[in-house]
């Protein structure tokens, strides 16, 4: 079928740690993937986006890469800070030209000072 | 732009009530979607139009839930009658599809607390 998963949560990390979020996805084709970040009482806001395979999308320290081999998009920060501490959602869209996204769950991350 | 405006931002019902929540999607965006977020559940995608057409309702709970789109600007997600297990937070989102990768812009929901 068509999903994204993505690793359970939460994220407890100390401020200037490396992060690493993994997302996997299945798909018939090659879609456009996504990481969306939600900021506690807001919401769900565009992170980075790829979409091709070996495209990275970055952002804010962010970076990901489209990996059509592992089918992965895994979210990595070299120096993670406490404002980055939020849910973030790993997503790709439809298998025809909906528009829709398919997220995957969601992965909490707090970082400590 | 002011970006994709919900309202309420939080509502509390009773049980048995309805529930109406609005949206306005950014102006020039052609596709809406309406969303639902729960703890068990996650992101739930409920029911999303093109040019105010309804194309894939399958994600609505049952036939308590309807959505409108009377017109680009406006649509409407109504809960009648209201249960408990409704107690989510509804986003609703944008884009214009047929633009690249399609890039949704959420709102900030809608909590509704059903008692």
């Amino acid at each position: 079928g068509n999903s994204v998963t993505q690793m359970e949560g939460p994220v407890t990390l100390s401020e200037e740690a490396f992060l690493t979020i993994n997302c996997t996805y299945t798909a018939t084709g090659y879609p456009s993937l996504f990481w969306y970040v939600q900021y506690p009482g807001e919401g769900l806001q565009l992170l980075l986006k790829a979409t091709k395979a070996d495209d990275k999308g970055s952002n804010k320290g962010f970076e990901a890469t489209y990996r059509k081999e592992t089918t992965s998009f895994h979210l990595e920060k070299g120096s993670v800070q406490v404002s980055d501490s939020a849910v973030y959602f790993c997503a790709r869209d439809g298998s025809s030209n909906t528009g829709k996204l398919i997220f995957g769950q969601g992965t909490t991350l707090q970082v400590k000072p | 732009d002011a970006g994709v405006i919900q309202s309420p931002r939080h509502e509390v019902t009773e049980m048995g009530q309805e529930v109406t929540l609005r949206c306005k999607p950014i102006s020039g965006h052609n596709s809406l979607f309406w969303y639902r977020q729960t703890m068990m559940r996650g992101l739930e995608l409920l029911i999303y139009f093109n040019n105010n057409v309804p194309i894939d309702d399958s994600g609505m709970p049952e036939d308590r839930f309807s959505a409108k789109m009377p017109n680009a600007s406006f649509s409407t997600l109504k809960i009648q009658p209201s249960e408990p297990r409704d107690s989510a937070v509804y986003f609703c989102a944008s884009s214009l599809m047929g633009s690249g990768a399609n890039v949704l812009t959420f709102g900030a929901g809608s909590r509704l607390t059903v008692l």
